[in-house]
């Protein structure tokens, strides 16, 4: 079975510092992307970032970026200028294997001090 | 406005009963997923559809059935046989043609209780 391990449960900074998020992943695809999701309290997931396993340049989307171990399998999430908003649970996501749904790991709580 | 929708939002069921938790998307995916949530877990895969009158058991189909009658809609049925239901359920859509490279857009999932 395809695993994805986030070893931070939880997680607390300051507003405006900087946090990464970690997250190891197995998966037997050779192309593939792998995801962070961010969910709020609402519970609606939404997508933070994409990084294609292909392309060696980490992926970045304003404040946050990637920093991507293809050998590895190493995908950590970079929050730069953390915000209140930010406070969620996020969780890191590959390929599931055979099923072409997604394999979660299990979150990490972020939570932003004001 | 393109999106996913799934209804209702909390839903209420009684052991031994059926219940049947929509999902429609407007952006034209022809992939459609359902995932359940528990408590301080990721999200586990129920069942998936690449395509319209066709669909895949996930890691967790036990207790659960689809259908794909639509390519805009993708029921998905907690049956009595399901023996611990009480979860967060949500639905997601992609393009297709995934095989790892599809990207996964969300719903904002339905809150199931069973009393």
């Amino acid at each position: 079975a395809q695993t994805v391990t986030q070893s931070q449960p939880e997680m607390s900074v300051q507003e405006a510092e900087t946090v990464t998020l970690s997250c190891t992943y197995d998966t037997s695809e050779n192309n593939y992307y792998l995801f962070w999701y961010k969910q709020p309290p609402s519970r609606q997931m939404i997508l933070v970032i994409r990084q294609e396993a292909y392309k060696q340049q980490n992926a970045t989307e304003n404040r946050f970026s990637v920093n991507f171990q293809k050998a590895a399998k190493s995908f950590s999430l970079k929050i730069s200028d953390s915000q209140l908003g930010d406070t969620a649970m996020y969780f890191c996501a590959s390929p599931g294997g055979g099923a072409d749904g997604l394999t979660f790991g299990k979150g990490t709580h972020l939570i932003i001090q004001p | 406005d393109g999106g996913i929708t799934q209804s209702p939002k909390y839903l209420f069921r009684k052991e031994g009963q059926n219940v049947t938790l929509s999902c429609e998307q407007n952006l034209n995916h022809d992939a459609m997923y359902w995932y359940r949530q528990d408590p301080g877990q990721g999200l586990r895969l129920i069942y998936y559809s690449q395509i319209v009158n066709d669909f895949q058991k996930g890691d967790i189909a036990e207790g659960y059935s689809v259908s794909r009658e639509k390519k805009e809609s993708f029921p998905l049925t907690v049956t009595s046989a399901q023996k611990n239901p009480t979860a967060f359920y949500l639905c997601a859509s992609s393009i297709g043609g995934g095989f790892g490279t599809d990207t996964q857009y969300f719903g904002p999932g339905t809150r199931l209780t069973v009393l």
